[in-house]
Formats: structure tokens, C-alpha cells, sequence
């Protein structure tokens, strides 16, 4: 079945660490997007990608990067200058940008700190 | 960033109610307003997607509108089902450079 991957679904952070969270689509999609959920907000958006080798900056991109190397896949790494990591990360996808297409999301993933 | 409110907060309906939420954003500068559903331990699940003032479209039971003029829109729920519990989001592309903006989200219960 097309959808979109995450990987993994829970992820722990030690200090002065960088971690990588994996996303995958296999519906062909151009556009990607990476997002991130904490309590009593709506989501945010970190990084987007409208098209291979190209992405942009969201609304709290500091302290993340991101590549898009291939079509399906668009990795999220945050970086030790992310102060407050712990949230629910979610990855989506759309035929293509900006806002006309429905997103498709992953599972996401769960960032922690120890 | 420009705000968007949507309300109720919270829903508790019973089986076979029907009902609706609404979703208020900046009126200016508005391509499309998303919906989506977002069920407990699932990933968020496109309803919508709405670009034209007085646009109204429907899947199944559920059905939507949107005023873009006066800054909102309308989610309705017919005949509620248990399977429909779930968090309605909504995000307008309005006055964000083209990047969607996301509601808190009503959180519908509904009680067989």
C-alpha cells in the first residue's frame, strides 16, 4: 500500500546530541513536509520541500535541518541547538505544493530527551 | 502568526446526533482551507479541501463549507457514529506565505 513511513516511532535525545528521524513516502509525491505537535498547540511547521533538492524554511525551523536528496525520502535532524526537542514530530506528504493537495501523514514520531 | 480559532474546544454528542463545528481564520490573503481528522494513536486523515467562497463538499455523513469572505468555515456531522470520535483539525492557507496554518482542533466524542 502508498503511504508515508516514520521511523522511529520513539526516539530518546541525550544532551549535546544530535538524532535523525527518518520519513519515507512511496506515493510519488513532490511535496513534503516535516511538523512538530506540542501540547495546546496547533501544528507547526519546520521544514518543506516542494521539490528534490530544494526546501524551505517553516515558521520554527531553528535548530533543525533537513535534506531531500531523493524524492521519497526528506530526513529531519535535530540539532543539540534545538533547546526544547521533547514533542511529537509528524511528517507528511502532497502531490504537490503549496496548499491545494491534502497532506498525507505518518505515524510520527516521539522525541524525548534523557 | 495570524491566528485560527477553532470551536467547540470539546464535543460530547450521543449516537445519532448530528452536529458541526466551526473554524475562524484571517479572511485576507486566502487560497484553501483544509480539514482533517485525527483519530486517537492514528495519523491526521484529509477530509477537505476547499479553495472557493461558498464552496460546500461532502463525504458520506460529513460534509463542509466555507465563507471565505467573513473568515470561516463550517464542519457537519450527520447522524453521529462512535467511530466518528475523533480531533477535527482545520488549517487555512491565508496570510502565511502560502503555508497552511493549523487550528487546536474541536475533539468530538460521541456516546453509542
Amino acid at each position: 500500500d502508498g503511504g508515508i513511513t516514520q521511523s522511529p516511532k520513539y526516539l530518546f535525545r541525550k544532551e549535546g546530541q544530535n538524532v535523525t528521524l527518518s520519513c519515507e513516502q512511496n506515493l510519488n509525491h513532490d511535496a513534503m513536509y516535516w511538523y512538530r505537535q506540542d501540547p495546546g498547540q496547533g501544528l507547526r511547521l519546520i521544514y518543506y520541500s516542494q521539490i528534490v533538492n530544494d526546501f524551505q524554511k517553516g515558521d520554527i525551523a531553528e535548530g533543525y535541518s533537513v535534506s531531500r536528496e531523493k524524492k521519497e525520502s526528506f530526513p529531519l535532524t535535530v540539532t543539540s541547538a534545538q533547546k526544547n526537542p521533547t514533542a511529537f514530530y509528524l511528517c507528511a506528504s502532497s502531490s504537490r505544493g503549496p496548499s491545494n493537495q491534502p497532506q498525507h501523514f505518518g505515524d510520527g514520531t516521539r522525541l524525548s530527551i534523557l | 502568526i495570524l491566528n485560527v480559532e477553532q470551536s467547540p474546544q470539546s464535543l460530547h454528542v450521543q449516537e445519532g446526533d448530528s452536529t458541526n463545528f466551526t473554524c475562524s481564520f484571517p479572511s485576507s490573503n486566502f487560497y484553501a482551507l483544509h480539514w482533517y481528522r485525527w483519530e486517537t494513536a492514528k495519523s491526521p486523515e484529509a477530509l477537505f479541501v476547499m479553495t472557493l467562497n461558498g464552496d460546500e463538499k461532502k463525504k458520506g455523513r460529513i460534509s463542509a463549507t466555507l465563507n471565505t469572505k467573513e473568515g470561516y468555515s463550517y464542519l457537519y456531522i450527520k447522524g453521529s457514529q462512535p467511530e466518528d470520535s475523533a480531533t477535527y483539525l482545520c488549517a487555512p492557507d491565508a496570510g502565511n506565505n502560502r503555508k497552511l496554518i493549523w487550528g487546536l482542533g474541536t475533539s468530538l466524542a460521541v456516546n453509542p
